[in-house]
């Protein structure tokens, strides 16, 4: 089964702030899905990536496959981007996602 | 709209009393799947499906039933709920493995059983 961590778990930043967070798996895959949980609990895709870089917004996202590792990037961060962010990645057979436990950011204005 | 619709938002029941989760999605998805979300343990599937009538039980699935007559539902199922499934729940689809397809999210379901 493929481990999942994140880090950090919590981050507090300044409104503007360029923001980081990074997750690391064990077993080789394909994919990475990241994933943004707002305060009220719902649950919304932000990429799905396979390799090199993807860019929405103010948010990008890379991975290495090699190194088994992937960023998501906040630039210019505002406090409507605080919220939990989660990485995922496919188990065996493709039918099953691991996700890390979240890493839960706070803009302050 | 595209969306996944789960109902209840909240539903509050007593043990033993068997509750069912309704699921339905709206963009032809094969792929459907349920999570648990408890503080400390993160997302963890309990079953998903692959296609009408094909389910196969995920990392929690204990106490939890499923079925998959039409694509479009995908309904959980409490036949005995218990304290230790308070829980907060989602329902998910996508066109086709996590390997290819991005996840859409149902907006949650806060289950307490008392």
């Amino acid at each position: 089964k493929n481990e999942v961590e994140q880090s950090p778990q919590n981050l507090t930043a300044q409104e503007g702030e360029f923001i980081t967070i990074n997750c690391s798996y064990s077993v080789g895959i394909s994919a990475l899905h990241w994933l943004q949980q707002h305060p009220g609990g719902g649950i919304v895709s932000l990429f799905m990536l396979s390799s090199g870089k993807k860019k929405h917004g103010r948010l990008i996202a890379t991975i290495n496959i090699q190194e088994k590792h992937s960023s998501l990037h906040i630039t210019a961060s505002h406090p409507r981007d605080s919220a939990v962010y989660i990485c995922a990645v496919p188990g065996a057979g493709s039918y099953q996602l691991t996700f890390g436990k979240g890493t839960k950011l706070s803009v302050i204005p | 709209e595209a969306q996944v619709t789960q109902n209840p938002r909240y539903l509050i029941t007593v043990t033993g009393k068997k509750l069912t989760v309704t699921c339905s999605q709206n963009m032809n998805h094969e792929y459907m799947s349920w999570y648990r979300q408890d503080p400390g343990l993160g997302l963890r599937q309990i079953y998903y499906s692959m296609n009408v009538e094909v389910t196969d039980k995920g990392d929690v699935p204990e106490g939890y039933k499923v079925s998959r007559k039409e694509k479009r539902n995908f309904p959980l199922i409490l036949e005995s709920p218990s304290p230790n499934q308070t829980s907060l729940y989602f329902c998910a689809s996508s066109l086709a493995v996590h390997t290819t397809g991005e996840a859409f999210f149902g907006q949650g379901t806060r289950l307490t059983v008392v």
